[in-house]
């Protein structure tokens, strides 16, 4: 069973530092991964995908690794600021559809930037 | 190029009603999922839909079902809705089937059950 873990569950920054978010996931057989943000009580905002083919990708301060063979993946965030408070969640599409569904959905890490 | 819509986005029904929430996705995306998102259980897929036809779905009672119109648009539906049905519900639409291709979400439709 395709499981996403995200570490750390909640993180709390002065602005400026640079960040690292954590998501593993336990099947390595994966099509994409994906990362979002997701404002408090709103949709989940598209950051980064990741093909399985690819090792990295980056948007603006935001780059993201994938290691598929350890499944892990990091979010780095560069020089943070407080827009960039949010949760932040990673999800995988398997590559076996048995699963079930298209995409599976880490916990998320909350991030708070303070001014 | 216009995004997600899910509408309405906020109500409220009490138990044993049911409900009706609508996704309109991104142009030319045939992939329409939907997600149930709730502060215990986080975001739990509900289903896909594509070339209106349902390819997944999730582990929830037969009282959610949905469906997809030619146009890609699609409803899901919620009947004698109990209080744990509570929840945000959130649609995502994509060019491709089971994960092949980016995801793009709506804002999400927040229900409340009384």
């Amino acid at each position: 069973k395709q499981e996403v873990t995200q570490i750390p569950a909640a993180l709390s920054v002065p602005e400026g530092e640079n960040l690292v978010l954590n998501c593993s996931f336990t099947d390595s057989a994966i099509y994409n991964l994906q990362w979002f943000r997701q404002d408090p009580g709103k949709g989940l905002t598209s950051l980064l995908l990741i093909q399985s083919s690819q090792r990295e990708q980056t948007s603006g301060r935001l780059n993201a690794s994938l290691d598929k063979s350890s499944g892990r993946s990091t979010l780095y965030i560069a020089a943070s600021q407080p827009g960039d408070s949010a949760t932040y969640l990673c999800a995988v599409s398997p590559l076996n559809d048995n699963y079930g569904q298209n995409f599976v959905f880490g916990p998320g890490t909350r991030l708070s930037v303070l001014p | 190029k216009a995004g997600v819509t899910q509408t309405p986005r906020y109500l409220i029904k009490t138990r044993g009603q049911q409900v009706t929430l609508s996704c309109s996705p991104i142009s030319g995306h045939r992939s329409v999922s939907w997600y149930q998102q709730t502060p215990g259980q986080g975001l739990q897929f509900l289903f896909e839909y594509f070339s209106e036809t349902q390819r997944n779905k999730g582990n929830f009672p037969g009282r959610f079902s949905g469906r997809q119109f030619s146009n890609s648009r699609s409803e899901m539906n919620v009947s004698t809705l109990e209080l744990g049905d509570s929840a945000l519900y959130l649609c995502a639409s994509s060019e491709y089937l089971l994960g092949g291709g980016e995801l793009f979400f709506g804002e999400g439709s927040r229900l409340t059950v009384l």
